[in-house]
């Protein structure tokens, strides 16, 4: 396993514009999650797939926010039209429940974007 | 929704002392976690705990799963200054809900060890 990643590593926008953010999960655990963190907070759920199914989706996930799984393997999280309160790190995560009979999430490095 | 509360929010100690901090929450949990984050980087995992009473070791490190499902500690023994980093715990729920699988997070606690 080489282990989830996550690019870019960081990134710096202005207001009103779109970002987007790729995760490459650990190759055949088929459930993908995505996590916001905050400066002093732990990590905020966002949102999970279960292969290409997005399953759950926090109050936390306004409309401008949306994330796809189109495949099952790789997910992009997008966010238009940033805003300053949008500056965090978002975390990428990913488990094989199928195959370990556990849920247990092994994290990305993060993406940390910053909205000025 | 669920929250944990973690303890003590930092501690600094002397490089080969004993650390313990630990974990509360008003909601049952099926699984604990505990994550170790450095700066700019994902959490990384330490201890999974999967059932109440467990008591798990890795290395250094011991973790225990409280038999009331609300609460865990984690044990950090003979600290060095790669410990430095902030901790943190997650719970689960039960996979019969629909959040099954996700994590809940305390606020971590910040560990810094003096050489």
């Amino acid at each position: 396993d080489t282990g989830v990643s996550q690019n870019p590593r960081h990134k710096i926008t202005k207001r009103g514009q779109n970002v987007t953010f790729r995760c490459d999960p650990i190759s055949e655990h088929n459930r993908l999650y995505w996590y916001r963190q905050t400066l002093g907070q732990g990590p905020e759920f966002l949102t999970y797939f279960q292969n290409e199914a997005q399953l759950e989706k926090s109050r936390l996930l306004s409309d401008r926010f949306s994330a796809e799984r189109p495949k099952g393997s790789f997910s992009t999280l997008e966010i238009q039209r940033t805003e300053q309160g949008d500056s965090a790190m978002y975390l990428c995560a990913s488990s094989s429940p199928a195959r370990t009979s556990t849920d247990t999430q092994y994290f990305g490095p993060g993406t940390r974007l910053t909205v000025l | 929704g669920q929250q944990l509360n973690q303890s003590p929010q930092s501690m600094f100690i002397q490089e080969g002392e004993d650390v313990s901090m630990n974990c509360t929450s008003s909601s049952i949990f099926n699984t604990w976690l505990w994550y170790k984050q450095d700066p700019g980087e994902g959490p990384v995992l330490l201890i999974a705990l999967y059932k109440a009473g467990e008591l798990t070791s890795n290395g250094r490190l011991t973790a225990q799963f409280g038999i009331t499902r609300k609460d865990s500690f984690l044990n950090i023994s003979a600290s060095i200054p790669s410990d430095v980093g902030i901790y943190f715990c997650a719970g689960q729920l039960l996979p019969s809900n629909t959040n099954a699988g996700k994590s809940t997070f305390g606020d971590g606690t910040t560990l810094t060890v003096k050489p």
